[in-house]
């Protein structure tokens, strides 16, 4: 079964400094890899997927992500934060081969200090 | 885009009784509809998945006759959470794929339920 794995459930970043939200999956494929971010009362947004190709992917609102076949990993990052980009982030992967369901990590939690 | 809307956004019933949640893509047909749930300060899990015109398929742990789910049309599918109980409680998500692009989900702000 795959899995994901979120380690930090709280990161604390000040404004305008770099970021960097861990992910590691399990699965026995190449998987399909999203990243996701809820703000308070809404819905989630994709910010960015890996299906095949270029390993490092761009994304919405100046997010990227780097997919590491040798670390399991799909870690999502951005050079500067800003106070609205607050929010639960969460990590999730599809297998392939169909519309399946997604599964999601637990999510962190980022808090912007100013 | 692709927007996905959930109605109602807040409800909160009795124990004993049931509840329907909606599930509407606005804008495109949804080959497959997705039910997630969220406890709070936790990740989403995948409930049921379902398609137009199909039983939903459950996972694990997920009790069918519990939580009913029908996907009448390509645009509409509903959740129905029968003689609720206060461990319903929780933030009920719903997300569509087109069959175009079936790993690309969009999902509704979801719905949140209080039992009593």
């Amino acid at each position: 079964a795959q899995s994901v794995t979120q380690p930090d459930i709280h990161i604390t970043v000040s404004e305008g400094a770099s970021l960097e939200l861990r992910c590691n999956y399990s699965y026995g494929a190449t998987p399909y890899l999203f990243w996701y971010v809820q703000s308070p009362g809404q819905g989630l947004q994709l910010l960015l997927k890996y299906f095949s190709g270029d390993t490092l992917v761009q994304g919405i609102k100046g997010f990227e992500a780097e997919f590491k076949r040798s670390q399991s990993s799909f870690n999502l990052r951005k050079p500067s934060v800003h106070w609205s980009d607050a929010a639960e982030y969460f990590c999730a992967v599809a297998s392939g081969g169909g519309a399946d369901g997604l599964t999601f990590g637990k999510g962190t939690h980022l808090i912007i200090q100013p | 885009g692709a927007v996905v809307s959930q109605h109602p956004s807040r409800v909160i019933c009795k124990s004993g009784t049931s509840v329907k949640i909606e599930c509407r893509s606005l804008d495109f047909q949804a080959t497959t509809m997705f039910w997630y749930r969220q406890f709070p300060k936790q990740s989403l899990m995948l409930m049921a998945t379902s398609n137009e015109g199909s039983k939903a398929t459950y996972e694990q742990g997920v009790e069918k006759d519990k939580f009913l789910i029908n996907h009448a049309s390509l645009t509409l599918s509903t959740l129905t959470v029968t003689s609720a109980h206060p461990e319903d409680s929780s933030f009920y998500i719903c997300s569509a794929s087109k069959a175009a692009s079936l790993h690309e989900q969009y999902f509704g702000p979801g719905t949140r339920l209080t039992v009593t």
